[in-house]
């Protein structure tokens, strides 16, 4: 059964740091994962896609990286804001050889920039 | 429309009584899920369709809960005689297809609490 683990639970750093947001996940054989960002009360906001194939994604101040083989990936977040406070959630999706996959979810980490 | 649009976002309802979500998906999007995310945990996948197909039902905790998408497009959660455990955010989501390839974009949730 797969199982996705988010550390740490919560952080909390200054203004203008970088950090590191970590997911481990059991099984290797996915055929992608996705971090979302959910803000109090919000729903999911999709950050970052990267397929099984891929090592990382960029999207503005966020990158995010893929190790499949060791069942891990980071979502690094460069000098942070108060407005990147939010839960950040990793999930990876089963590799069903091509055919429908649900999204497995971690529990989060629930970030705070202090300004 | 743009996003995948749920209603109400709020749904307070007295325990025994049943109660009707509503999922609109992106216009396009043939695969649609449902999950449930209650307080404290994880997103918790409860169905999925994936355009005429039958659906996956594999994540309904009870028989008390049931789903359908007419034409393909809009869903209806119904749970029946609710209980006090059922209050969670109900969270819906669509992607372009159900093959894996394609990210999630999910919908606001709806909040539903039960008396």
């Amino acid at each position: 059964k797969q199982e996705v683990t988010q550390i740490p639970a919560a952080l909390s750093v200054p203004e203008g740091e970088n950090l590191v947001l970590n997911c481990s996940f059991t099984d290797s054989a996915i055929y992608n994962l996705q971090w979302f960002r959910q803000d109090p009360g919000k729903g999911l906001t999709s950050l970052l896609l990267i397929q099984s194939s891929q090592r990382e994604q960029t999207s503005g101040r966020l990158n995010a990286s893929l190790d499949k083989s060791s069942g891990r990936s980071t979502l690094y977040i460069a000098a942070s804001q108060p407005g990147d406070s939010a839960t950040y959630l990793c999930a990876v999706r089963k590799d069903y050889g091509g055919s429908q996959g649900n999204l497995i979810f971690g529990k989060g980490t629930k970030l705070s920039v202090k300004p | 429309g743009a996003g995948v649009s749920q209603s109400p976002s709020n749904k307070v309802t007295e325990k025994g009584k049943d109660v009707e979500l509503r999922c609109d998906p992106i216009s396009g999007h043939t695969a649609l899920y449902w999950y449930r995310q209650s307080l404290g945990q994880g997103l918790e996948f409860l169905i999925y369709f994936q355009g005429n197909s039958a659906p996956d039902k594999s994540g309904l905790p009870s028989d008390r809960f049931s789903a359908e998408r007419t034409g393909g497009s809009v869903s209806t959660l119904t749970i029946q005689r609710t209980q006090q455990e059922d209050s969670a955010v109900y969270l819906c989501a669509s992607s372009l297809a159900g093959t894996g390839f394609y990210g999630y974009t999910f919908g606001s949730g709806t909040r539903l609490t039960v008396v």
